[in-house]
């Protein structure tokens, strides 16, 4: 596609409820990165996928969350039981290439899905 | 992974001001890259330096990359509005931190 894109853009769920949180990345891009983003605050990262494997899962916050990524493209964050904690911007990016310890090419990123948990 | 110290987190400046932003490290970098996300958007790619000592520009933004591949400025002459937001380094692992918001009074 032309770009990368996040679905929904905004959710509102309740409390205890789980939710799904859609990117499609930029077609041939092996890389993918989710964050999380609360107001005013900074981009924390929350796991990376090169193709379908997430070798780095120390930034997820807690066992509520889980991400999986199908076909090298289409990648999916779950959050479970939702708290009022999980409200924030939650920022998908995908990569041509990243290496670890080398970096990445440019990165682009979604829109966001905006999470509201009441 | 390896550490990266962004300084200031926060910037006000006058309209036609100057502004620096400095991202430090305490390990060599293969490479740098800095991003901008303006309020309520999702941050940009500006650039990436990669060679020891080098300076790009772009209009009136200058980016530095230290001789020693530890450290990186992004200065931006005489600040415009349009300038508003926030300035992120990536330090090779893709783990941006809090980074640099800058305000600007008209």
């Amino acid at each position: 596609g032309a770009g990368v894109s996040q679905s929904p853009s905004n959710k509102v769920t309740e409390k205890g409820k789980d939710v799904e949180l859609r990117c499609d990345p930029i077609s041939g891009h092996t890389a993918l990165y989710w964050y999380r983003q609360s107001l005013g605050q900074g981009l924390e990262f929350l796991i990376y996928f090169q193709g379908n494997s997430a070798p780095d899962k120390s930034g997820l916050p807690s066992d509520r969350f889980s991400a999986e990524r199908t076909g090298g493209s289409v990648s999916t964050l779950t959050i479970q039981r939702t708290q009022q904690e999980d409200s924030a911007v939650y920022l998908c990016a995908s990569s041509l290439v990243y290496i670890q310890g080398k970096g990445s090419t440019e990165a682009f990123f979604g829109q966001g899905t905006r999470l509201t948990v009441v | 992974g390896q550490q990266v110290m962004q300084i200031p987190q926060y910037q006000h400046v006058q309209e036609g001001e100057d502004f620096t932003t400095y991202c430090n490290s305490s390990t060599t970098l293969s490479n740098i890259q800095w991003y901008k996300q303006r309020p309520g958007g999702h941050p940009v790619f500006l650039i990436q330096l990669v060679k020891s000592g080098e300076v790009k520009k772009q209009k009136r933004l200058t980016f530095q990359f230290g001789e020693a591949k530890k450290n990186s400025s992004l200065h931006i002459t005489a600040t415009q509005t349009t300038d508003v937001g926030t300035y992120f380094c990536d330090n090779n692992d893709m783990r941006f931190g809090a980074g640099t918001r800058l305000t600007v009074k008209p």
